[in-house]
């Protein structure tokens, strides 16, 4: 089966410029989520979909950070503007459903944001 | 919310010896505990899992053992090789409401297998 995609692998922009990041889930898999993990730190959830809906987003810095999943399936989250403190690794998971916890819980490999 | 704390930040280890990382978390109602191996440059991939109606779990050399009253679970590698090199994080999570499926994961240990 397919992974979790997600793209581009890296990327580099200027403070106060936009950028946005894609993820396509394992196919069939209803929930997804958007973690931030910043060098040296454990993965930080951002956001939280079920389908197309939003279940979480507590901690999403909804002043600068912007997500959706359109029909249920891929997903984008973008950052306008960036921050020095954006620097991270934006990690997509996508699991079965919301019982996914343990079951068929997967990780991209990510996308490597430097701000400069 | 859950509060996850991971032990030791790096350990070193010669091939063959033992590891052991520890964690300990905040919320009574988490139930599920997963340990992921994070290499360089990929994301975070589940080694193994423990979940709170279970003391012990086993997986060839990976072990994972939790205390629900002490709220700490920790994870035993022996044998270790060389391939055992990464950054493990231990992870927290509880179902109901809307934090079902979210994990809040501990600051990662750095291991290093010395051939």
């Amino acid at each position: 089966e397919a992974g979790v995609a997600q793209s581009p692998r890296y990327k580099i922009i200027e403070k106060r410029q936009s950028v946005a990041f894609w993820c396509n889930p394992i196919s069939g898999h209803a929930t997804l989520y958007w973690y931030q993990q910043i060098l040296g730190q454990g993965p930080k959830l951002l956001i939280q979909f079920q389908n197309n809906g939003v279940v979480d987003d507590s901690q999403l810095p909804k002043d600068r950070f912007s997500a959706e999943r359109l029909k249920g399936v891929d997903s984008t989250l973008k950052i306008q503007p960036a921050k020095l403190e954006d620097s991270a690794v934006y990690l997509c998971a996508s699991s079965p459903g919301l019982k996914g916890v343990g079951y068929g819980y997967t990780f991209g490999s990510g996308t490597r944001l430097t701000v400069v | 919310g859950e509060n996850v704390e991971q032990h030791p930040s790096t350990l070193s280890v010669q091939e063959g010896d033992s590891a052991v990382i520890k964690c300990t978390y905040s919320d009574s109602a988490s139930n599920y505990f997963p340990w992921y191996k994070q290499e360089l440059g990929k994301g975070p991939q589940l080694i193994i899992d423990i979940r709170s109606n279970v003391g012990e779990k086993k997986d060839q050399r990976i072990a994972v053992t939790l205390n629900k009253t002490a709220k700490h679970f920790s994870l035993h590698i022996t044998e270790t090789q060389p391939e055992d090199s990464a950054v493990y994080f231990c992870a927290a999570s509880r179902a109901g409401g809307t934090s079902y499926g979210k994990l809040t994961f501990g600051q990662g240990t750095i291991l290093t297998v010395h051939p």
